[in-house]
């Protein structure tokens, strides 16, 4: 079976800090991997996606995560975090069957202090 | 080029009645997929359409059923509601070929009372 794990519920951070929320994965086949934003009373935005191809993943928003098999994660990070950065990220990772189905981690909320 | 598109945005039902919720995959997308979020929590798939059929379930009980339409829309029907049904339903499509690669709508949420 695949999981996710985000580890912090929350992070807070200043503004023009790094950004760094940890995602790790439990997989038994390659997996497809993902992360999501998601505003308040919003729908999730893609931000990037890892599918197999180079390791490290540049997304929307100066967002980027480099998947590392040996340590089994997806790590998001930003060199200068944005007080619109605010916002639930979600990592998500499918399982490999017809349906892709993303399997979600329980979010980790971004504060971005002044 | 218009994204997924939901309809309602919220709606309020009573516990034991039943809801439509619907959605409108983007252009050129063929395969729509439901998520349940509740509050706090990350999203949960419910099932996937693709070409009309149900390809794919999770693990939710068959109160909750949905279509696919020939223009690729969807609706989930949820009969016999719970209060713990109370959630925002978020609807996904994928274009053809990348059925991993899913795109969110903004929502319904639903509030069971």
């Amino acid at each position: 079976a695949q999981s996710v794990t985000q580890l912090g519920s929350h992070v807070s951070v200043s503004e023009g800090a790094l950004v760094l929320l940890r995602c790790n994965y439990s997989s038994s086949v390659p997996p497809y991997l993902f992360w999501y934003v998601q505003y308040p009373n919003q729908g999730l935005q893609l931000l990037l996606k890892y599918t197999s191809a180079a390791t490290l993943v540049k997304g929307i928003n100066g967002f980027e995560a480099e998947f590392k098999k040996s340590e089994t994660s997806f790590h998001l990070t930003k060199p200068s975090a944005h007080m619109s950065d605010a916002a639930e990220y979600f990592c998500a990772v499918t399982r490999m069957d017809s349906s892709y189905k993303l399997i979600f981690g329980s979010g980790t909320r971004l504060l971005v202090r002044p | 080029e218009t994204g997924v598109t939901q309809s309602p945005t919220h709606l309020i039902k009573t516990r034991g009645q039943q809801v439509t919720l619907r959605c409108s995959s983007q252009s050129g997308h063929n395969t729509v997929s439901w998520y349940q979020q509740a509050l706090g929590q990350g999203p949960q798939f419910i099932f996937q359409y693709y070409r009309e059929e149900e390809n794919g379930r999770g693990n939710f009980p068959p109160r909750f059923s949905g279509l696919q339409f020939p223009n690729y829309s969807s609706e989930l029907n949820v009969n016999a509601l719970e209060l713990d049904d109370s959630a925002l339903y978020l609807c996904a499509s994928s274009p053809p070929g990348t059925p991993s690669e899913q795109y969110f709508g903004p929502g319904t949420r639903l509030t069971v009372t």
